[in-house]
């Protein structure tokens, strides 16, 4: 089954803590790019990355870093985070070009 | 950066129609989608309009004129499970980004 995996689902971290989300997907997409959800503010691009080894920031990149290793695998990394990093994070990957997305379940993370 | 625009809500009744409308500006136009997000789920695809007219897919329909920076999608014979939040989003040529709209929650009431 085509799908994007990311994990955790649901995450509870105190400040400062490193964590890493990871995502992963079985559909050799070339594109992968990891999101943001807040309440009136819709999806935010965080970070994308258009093949192994390629990455590039997003909308709101700050206090946060990507990999690209392998073209199957994207986490996210929050290197010391705060609460202002509380939210619902989605992964999604699609073909190269402006294609059809397909996102992961969803990680709400909060930060206290 | 792009802006995109569409309502924050809308309620219908089953069975009747619903037309959600956005408009966005930006350079670099690499085609417009709309995803469907149900609460606490991921997005998933609808549709793609890259040419101005009307796709139509079931019940669901999506339009788009450039020139005008303009697109909607029509939600037709509304169903309970239609209640959702729709995305707009729109493309763009050098970064392959998508950039979306903050949603339109859509209630459908018996």
């Amino acid at each position: 089954e085509a799908q994007v995996t990311q994990n955790p689902r649901y995450l509870i971290t105190v400040t400062g803590k490193k964590l890493t989300v990871t995502c992963s997907q079985n559909m050799n997409h070339e594109y992968m790019s990891w999101y943001r959800q807040d309440p009136g503010l819709g999806l935010r691009q965080i970070y994308y990355s258009m093949n192994v080894e390629v990455t590039d920031k997003g909308d709101v990149p700050e206090g946060y870093k990507v990999s690209r290793k392998e073209k199957r695998n994207f986490p996210l990394i929050l290197e010391s985070p705060s609460p202002n990093q509380t939210s619902l994070y989605f992964c999604a990957s699609s073909k190269l070009g402006n294609t059809e997305a397909f996102f992961g379940q969803g990680t709400r993370l909060t930060v206290v | 950066g792009q802006n995109i625009d569409q309502p924050t809500e809308m309620t219908a009744t089953e069975g009747a129609i619903v037309q959600i409308n956005c408009t966005y500006q930006t350079s670099g136009f690499n085609g417009l989608f709309w995803y469907q997000q149900h609460a606490g789920e991921a997005p998933t695809f609808l549709s793609y309009n890259v040419l101005d007219g009307l796709e139509e897919k079931g019940r669901f329909s999506s339009f788009l004129s450039r020139s005008k920076g303009y697109s909607y999608l029509l939600l037709k014979e509304l169903q309970m499970k239609d209640s959702a939040s729709y995305l707009c989003a729109e493309g763009t040529r050098n970064d392959y980004k998508l950039s979306f709209g903050a949603g339109t929650t859509v209630t459908v009431r018996a």
